[in-house]
C-alpha cells in the first residue's frame, strides 16, 4: 500500500471554477502535510502546507486537513488555464523530515 | 534570492559510466533531501543529512548511488557504473530541521542513459 495516495487524473475543469485535488495518507503518525505544483518538465514548487485540522487559505488556495479521516485536500477557486499542471501531495513520517510524496493528480483547466 | 542550485541541468552518458550531481542547498538550511524521480511518478527519497550526517538512505538505493555532505554545505551525488535505468530526474531539496518546515527544491538533473 502506498504511503500516500492520489488520483492520477487527469482532472479537467473549466476555467474559472473550483478544481478539487484529494489526498490521503496511511501513517497516523503524520503531523505536516505538503501540496506542490509541477509543471512538466520542471522540478516542484511548494504551494502550501498545513499541519492542524481545518482549512487554511492562501489567496485562491485553499487546504483542507481532516486527520481522523487520514484526508488531505486542495481547493483552487477561479481555475486559471495557468494552473494546469500536477499537484504533489506530501506527508512527513512523525517524528523525522523524511516526507512521502504521491503519484500526483494532472489538472487541466480548460479555456 | 539564493535558492537551491543544481548543477548539472542535464547529464548524457553512455551506460557503464560514472557520473556526479551537485547541490548547493540554501544558505540557512541544515538539511538536504535527494530524491529520484521518472515519467508519471512523484518524487522518490533517495537520502538525506543533517549538517554532514546522512541521517537516512532508502532500501531502495543500490550500492551504486553514493552522496555526501563533507562540510555541512553542497552536496553530491554519484551514480556508478550508471545503467539504463537510472535514466530519471534527480532532485535536490533543502529545509530547516524541523518536521514542520518545508522542503524546497531545485531544478533538478535530468540523466540519460544512452
Amino acid at each position: 500500500q502506498k504511503e500516500v495516495e492520489q488520483n492520477s487524473g487527469p482532472l479537467s475543469v473549466p476555467e474559472g471554477a473550483i478544481a478539487s485535488l484529494n489526498c490521503t495518507y496511511s501513517d497516523r503518525g503524520s503531523q505536516s502535510f505538503f501540496w506542490y505544483r509541477q509543471y512538466s518538465g520542471k522540478s516542484p514548487e511548494l504551494i502550501m502546507f498545513i499541519y492542524s485540522n481545518g482549512d487554511k487559505e492562501d489567496g485562491r488556495f485553499t487546504a483542507q486537513l481532516n486527520k481522523a479521516s487520514q484526508y488531505v485536500s486542495l481547493l483552487i477557486r477561479d481555475s486559471q488555464p495557468s494552473d494546469s499542471a500536477t499537484y504533489l501531495c506530501a506527508a512527513n513520517s512523525g517524528g523525522y523530515q523524511k516526507v512521502t510524496f504521491g503519484i500526483g493528480t494532472k489538472l487541466q483547466v480548460i479555456p | 534570492d539564493t535558492g537551491v542550485s543544481q548543477d548539472p541541468r542535464h547529464k548524457i552518458t553512455k551506460r557503464g559510466q560514472n557520473v556526479t550531481f551537485r547541490c548547493d542547498p540554501i544558505s540557512e538550511h541544515n538539511r538536504l533531501y535527494w530524491y529520484r524521480q521518472t515519467l508519471g511518478q512523484g518524487p522518490e527519497f533517495l537520502t538525506y543529512f543533517q549538517n554532514e550526517a546522512q541521517l537516512e538512505k532508502s532500501r531502495l538505493l543500490s550500492d551504486r548511488f553514493s552522496a555526501e555532505r563533507p562540510k555541512g554545505s553542497f552536496s553530491t551525488l554519484e551514480i556508478q557504473r550508471t545503467e539504463q535505468g537510472d535514466s530519471a530526474m534527480y532532485l535536490c531539496a533543502s529545509s530547516l530541521a524541523h518536521p514542520d518546515q518545508p522542503q524546497h527544491f531545485g531544478d533538478g538533473t535530468r540523466l540519460s542513459i544512452l
